[in-house]
């Protein structure tokens, strides 16, 4: 049973551009989260899918937005991207039903120039 | 707003416990969390805890919650070296969803 993934594991853009980046859940899950870890910080949450809406969003400019398709599965993408940008961001998954038991993918490594 | 806040840094020797520390501010919290995250690693549900406890154990590791304090902790038995890693505490950002709030992680080393 794959657990959380994300793709790419890494990235590398310039100012400016746009990113997106990907997630597919834990299988049986239906609940997509993105959350943004600076270094040496705490993950940020930026925003939640259920059902494929957005249903509840962190304090992130609408440089931010997401998607999740019928499948359970999502992006994140960024535009207009800012050397503070650069971060890990994590996915997590979960079931409606057991929200509290959060399952975290290994992360995207976003490096801007 | 909600915050949350842990100690930094924790270095304990091998067999010993650790007991890692963190304080929240909202009253309101149903579950608190414990995850850990490794070198290169997403984050791991280690444990929670629902409000109404306010102690749960889990093999080597202990959860105590002092609500009235906002005080949770997390004791970890016989520490091990594959325990070096950063804990993170984590609270519901609000009663509305289910998003949460995290503190800076309290990064553990064991030595040998």
């Amino acid at each position: 049973d794959a657990g959380v993934t994300q793709s790419p594991t890494h990235l590398i853009k310039t100012r400016g551009q746009q990113v997106t980046l990907r997630c597919s859940p834990k299988s049986g899950h239906d609940t997509v989260s993105w959350y943004q870890q600076a270094l040496g910080q705490g993950p940020q949450f930026i925003f939640q899918y259920y059902e494929e809406e957005e249903r509840q969003r962190g304090n992130f400019p609408d440089r931010f937005s997401g998607h999740q398709f019928p499948n359970y599965s999502s992006e994140l993408n960024v535009n207009a991207l800012l050397l503070g940008d650069s971060a890990l961001y994590l996915c997590a998954s979960s079931i409606a039903q057991e929200a509290e038991k959060l399952f975290f993918g290994s992360g995207t490594q976003l490096s801007v120039l | 707003g909600e915050d949350v806040e842990q100690s930094l840094f924790l270095s304990v020797r091998e067999g010993d416990s650790s007991v890692i520390n963190c304080t929240y501010t909202d009253s309101s919290s149903t579950y608190l969390y414990w995850y850990k995250q490794e070198p290169g690693a997403g984050l791991q549900l280690l444990t929670y805890i629902f409000s109404n406890m306010d102690m749960k154990q889990d093999q080597r590791l202990t959860v105590l919650l002092n609500k009235k304090d906002k005080h949770l902790s997390l004791r970890i038995a016989d520490t091990q070296t594959g325990d070096s890693a950063i804990y993170f505490c984590a609270d519901h950002i609000n009663q509305a969803g289910t998003a949460l709030i995290f503190g800076k992680g309290t990064t553990l080393s064991v030595s040998s």
